[in-house]
């Protein structure tokens, strides 16, 4: 079965430049999710898209911003690095809400950003 | 402010013995939990989904009970298998208005010893 699909898998950045992740969803799957997990810790939300629309936003720097496509891929744009930006970052998809019954997240292998 | 706590932080049991992971969340106000398997560097596997009005899903080896009102969640994993040494996270989504975010414990580490 398609599962979520990340690009890049690994990435090495230098402090202050730019870095972009991809996020396809799996077919169907309309909403996309971002989660941050550093070092040992627990996945932290970012942001969400539902339709192309943002629909939640999270503990998301200004530095960082994402879109949804029309293709309901989703990008992840990540400027002025640092230091602490290194770490595993995630995107989730899930089927179309239906009325209360939320739908179950299923997440990507992730996207590991270094920077140097 | 949700926050989400899973005890032990660590547990290494002999194969064959059956493994329990607790979760505790301080909102009761939830939509749903979802219990995830990570292993080192690796993505997030789904294992079970129990909708807040359910109280318990199984799959497999795998149960899980939800009592809400408690603010609780428990991982049963029966006759457990070396296979099974991963990181057990428990995660709770608080609303639909909040679309499906989740929060996240801190995970159990689990070591399945041969």
């Amino acid at each position: 079965a398609a599962g979520v699909i990340q690009s890049p898998r690994h990435l090495i950045k230098e402090k202050r430049e730019t870095a972009t992740l991809k996020c396809y969803p799996i077919p169907r799957h309309d909403t996309v999710y971002w989660y941050q997990q550093g070092p040992g810790q627990d996945p932290q939300f970012l942001i969400s898209f539902y339709e192309k629309m943002q629909s939640d936003k999270g503990s998301i720097p200004d530095r960082f911003s994402a879109q949804q496509f029309s293709d309901y891929h989703s990008e992840l744009n990540m400027s002025s690095l640092e230091l602490g930006d290194s770490a595993l970052y995630f995107c989730a998809s899930s089927l179309p809400l239906a009325g209360l019954q939320l739908r179950e997240l299923f997440f990507g292998e992730g996207s590991r950003l270094t920077v140097l | 402010k949700q926050e989400v706590t899973q005890i032990p932080a660590a547990l290494s049991v002999p194969e064959g013995e059956n493994l329990v992971l607790n979760c505790s969340f301080t909102d009761s106000a939830i939509y749903n939990l979802q219990w995830f398997r990570q292993d080192p560097g690796k993505g997030l596997t789904s294992l079970l989904l129990i909708q807040s009005s359910q109280r318990e899903q199984t799959s497999g080896r795998l149960n899980a009970s939800l009592d809400k009102s408690s603010g609780r969640s428990t991982l049963y994993i029966a006759a457990s298998q070396p296979g099974d040494s991963a990181t057990y996270l428990c995660a709770v989504s608080t609303g639909v208005a909040a679309g499906n975010k989740l929060t996240f414990g801190g995970g159990t580490r689990v070591l399945v010893k041969p």
